[in-house]
């Protein structure tokens, strides 16, 4: 089945500046790459995707970028606030053959200090 | 709109009962997953329905774990003679389905077996 590493595991960053949370999987079949912020005492809320057929999407401060090759896409989240501080989940999904479940990566614990 | 709800919230139990937990998901939303969240883990895979079939059981752990969704709406997921090893954050997903791959997941019902 799929391998989703991420990496690091937490992050500490000062407000304003930008973060990036890195994540590897080893299917090549897999095709969809989700990130999920977690707050605590909440349920994933899905903030940005992206599939294979692209290599950048970008929504307003955050960004994903995903090398197919490698095997390797990452989050970018520019101006960092406060309100950023949370446990941040990849997840990459090959629709099709598994139906389109998720496999997560361990999550990165993002402290923005003010 | 609403979002996908999960009852109850917090759910204590002796080693030994029986529980269950349920899934309201997003009206109209063809495809319910259930995961499960370890502490300071990311979500696992549990099951898979498309209305009401459940077309992919291979992560639940063992036999004491079932689920159901008889009319293809509201989902219930039973965990029988609860050990210590099922305290988690249960999280259920739903998505249209078809060519879409968004999930989006309730808030969980953290399960505790004294």
């Amino acid at each position: 089945g799929e391998n989703v590493e991420q990496h690091p595991s937490t992050l500490s960053v000062q407000e304003g500046d930008s973060a990036v949370i890195k994540c590897t999987y080893s299917d090549s079949a897999s095709n969809y790459f989700p990130w999920y912020k977690q707050e605590l005492g909440k349920g994933p809320q899905l903030i940005i995707d992206i599939r294979s057929n692209v290599g950048e999407k970008k929504d307003q401060r955050i960004a994903v970028t995903l090398n197919k090759t490698a095997k390797h896409f990452s989050l970018h989240i520019t101006e960092t606030q406060p309100e950023d501080s949370a446990v941040y989940f990849c997840a990459a999904s090959a629709r099709g053959s598994t139906l389109g479940r998720l496999y997560f990566g361990r999550g990165t614990q993002l402290t923005v200090w003010p | 709109g609403a979002g996908v709800s999960q009852s109850p919230r917090y759910k204590v139990a002796k080693r030994g009962q029986d529980v269950a937990l349920r899934c309201d998901p997003i009206s109209g939303h063809v495809s319910l997953f259930w995961y499960q969240q370890a502490l300071g883990q990311g979500p696992e895979f549990l099951t898979y329905f498309q209305n009401e079939a459940q077309l992919d059981k291979s992560g639940l752990p063992s036999d004491r774990f079932f689920a159901e969704r008889p009319e293809g709406s509201v989902s219930t997921l039973k965990i029988q003679r609860t050990q210590q090893e099922d305290s988690a954050v249960y999280l259920c997903a739903s998505s249209l389905g078809g060519r879409t791959y968004e999930q989006y997941f309730g808030p969980g019902t953290r399960l505790t077996v004294t």
